[in-house]
């Protein structure tokens, strides 16, 4: 059963940390992405990335940075947590977007920052 | 104004009964996808619709993919508890970007 796994379910941090969120997927997939997701607004783009160590900013990366050092793996990095990203953080994977094939999800993080 | 909307919003409904939820567009796209996304889970793909006009079936969800490739609809027959979750469409739009833009959704719940 293919997957994308997120490290953690459940996460709180304190105001100022620095957070990781790690995402790992089995499916060679060369697309990985990064999303919250946030009563009212959906899911919104952080970054994504199309190959090891290639990255791009989706639609809200400001205070987020990421990393993908190997093909399976795709971290999202908080510099210094504020409590307006407390949201649902979602990573997915996808073989080929422009051609339409969808994403695989994983089950999220649900990030509180106090 | 939003590029994507789904409707409606939020629909509370009893075992048994048919439901249609819609997404429409501004802009002609490529592709869509329908997710259903279950609390405190991922989204998870139910289906990739291609072709204007196209219609496909996956037990009792029929998705609808409008002729001119500005929006899509999701039928649900005799709805069940189990089809409870959050219905999101997402569409890649021609001559743009192939990351996929997200609706808000559509909240079904589906009460015994």
């Amino acid at each position: 059963d293919v997957k994308v796994t997120q490290s953690s379910r459940y996460l709180v941090k304190r105001t100022g940390e620095k957070v990781f969120l790690e995402c790992v997927q089995d499916m060679d997939h060369e697309n990985m992405f990064w999303y919250r997701q946030d009563p009212g607004l959906g899911l919104r783009l952080i970054y994504f990335s199309y190959d090891v160590k290639m990255k791009e900013k989706g639609d809200i990366p400001e205070g987020y940075s990421v990393s993908r050092e190997k093909k399976e793996r795709f971290s999202l990095i908080l510099e210094s947590a504020s409590t307006n990203q407390t949201s649902m953080y979602l990573c997915a994977s996808s073989l080929l977007p422009q051609a339409g094939y969808g994403y695989t999800f994983g089950s999220g993080t649900r990030l509180t920052v106090v | 104004t939003q590029l994507l909307e789904q409707s409606p919003q939020f629909l509370s409904i009893q075992e048994g009964e048919n439901l249609t939820v819609y997404c429409n567009s501004s802009s002609v796209f490529s592709s869509l996808q329908w997710y259903r996304q279950e609390p405190g889970e991922g989204p998870v793909l139910l289906v990739t619709v291609v072709t204007g006009g196209e219609v496909k079936k996956l037990k009792r969800l029929t998705f609808q993919f409008g002729d001119a490739r500005k929006d899509s609809s999701l039928h649900i027959t005799a709805a069940q508890p189990g089809d409870t979750g959050l219905y999101l469409c997402a569409v890649v739009l021609s001559g743009g970007s192939y990351i996929p833009t997200f609706g808000r959704g559509t909240s079904l719940i589906v009460h015994p």
